[in-house]
């Protein structure tokens, strides 16, 4: 079966425009995740949706990012007015989250996004 | 202090050589999770475990709930073993915290 799918794999824009990644999870993968990785530093979570809710947007930075899921399925990261700080491989993740946290997660290919 | 602490954060070796990887943590866990990034970006789960040990192959886990630690350790390392190893954990919520990772490098 087919894995999780993101695009595009890479973004170049430019200050001040607004950008959408998305996600389309493994079917059936009830729980979404989406991650950001910084050039040279760690993952860091971002937001985590249940079926279309999100009950923990705690990791997103400002108020220029936002996310939905529509269907249960298929995701989008929305970051308005891109800064240069933006820049960084934004990963998805999804899993069955049946198992209060212990279930694996599967990633996607991440979009890599450039802010110039 | 991060949450999840990984040593080294850079390793090297030679092909054949026996590797462990550290992990630390300070919170609560459901579940720590042993995952790999491939120079091209690509993350896989390697494992997820709550307790005791697992092995895939040349790849073994452990963890020591008491102590809040866990190592991975690769057997007879091999130069596509060379890739970013990233420890990380899991509550109740299920979203993943992050170690900084740990570089391999095994050389011919």
């Amino acid at each position: 079966g087919a894995g999780v799918s993101q695009s595009p794999s890479n973004k170049v824009t430019e200050k001040g425009k607004d950008v959408e990644l998305r996600c389309d999870p493994i079917s059936g993968h009830t729980a979404l995740y989406w991650y950001r990785q910084r050039l040279g530093q760690g993952l860091e979570f971002l937001i985590y949706f249940q079926g279309n809710s999100a009950p923990d947007k705690s990791g997103l930075p400002s108020d220029r990012f936002s996310a939905e899921r529509t269907g249960e399925s298929v995701s989008t990261l929305t970051i308005q007015r891109t800064q240069q700080e933006d820049s960084a491989v934004y990963l998805c993740a999804s899993s069955l989250a049946r198992y209060g946290g212990k279930e694996t997660q599967y990633f996607g290919p991440g979009t890599r996004l450039l802010v110039l | 202090k991060n949450e999840v602490e990984q040593s080294p954060q850079n390793l090297t070796a030679q092909e054949g050589e026996f590797i462990t990887i550290n992990c630390s943590y300070s919170v609560g866990i459901s579940a720590l999770h042993w995952l790999q990034q491939h120079p091209g970006g690509g993350i896989v789960s390697l494992f997820m475990l709550s307790s005791g040990k697992k092995k895939h192959g040349r790849l073994i886990a452990t963890i020591n709930i008491q102590e809040k630690h866990s190592s991975l350790h690769i057997t007879a390392s091999h130069p596509r073993d060379s890739a970013v190893y990233i420890c990380a954990v899991s509550g109740t919520a299920s979203k993943l915290t992050f170690g900084t990772g740990t570089r391999l490098q095994v050389t011919l």
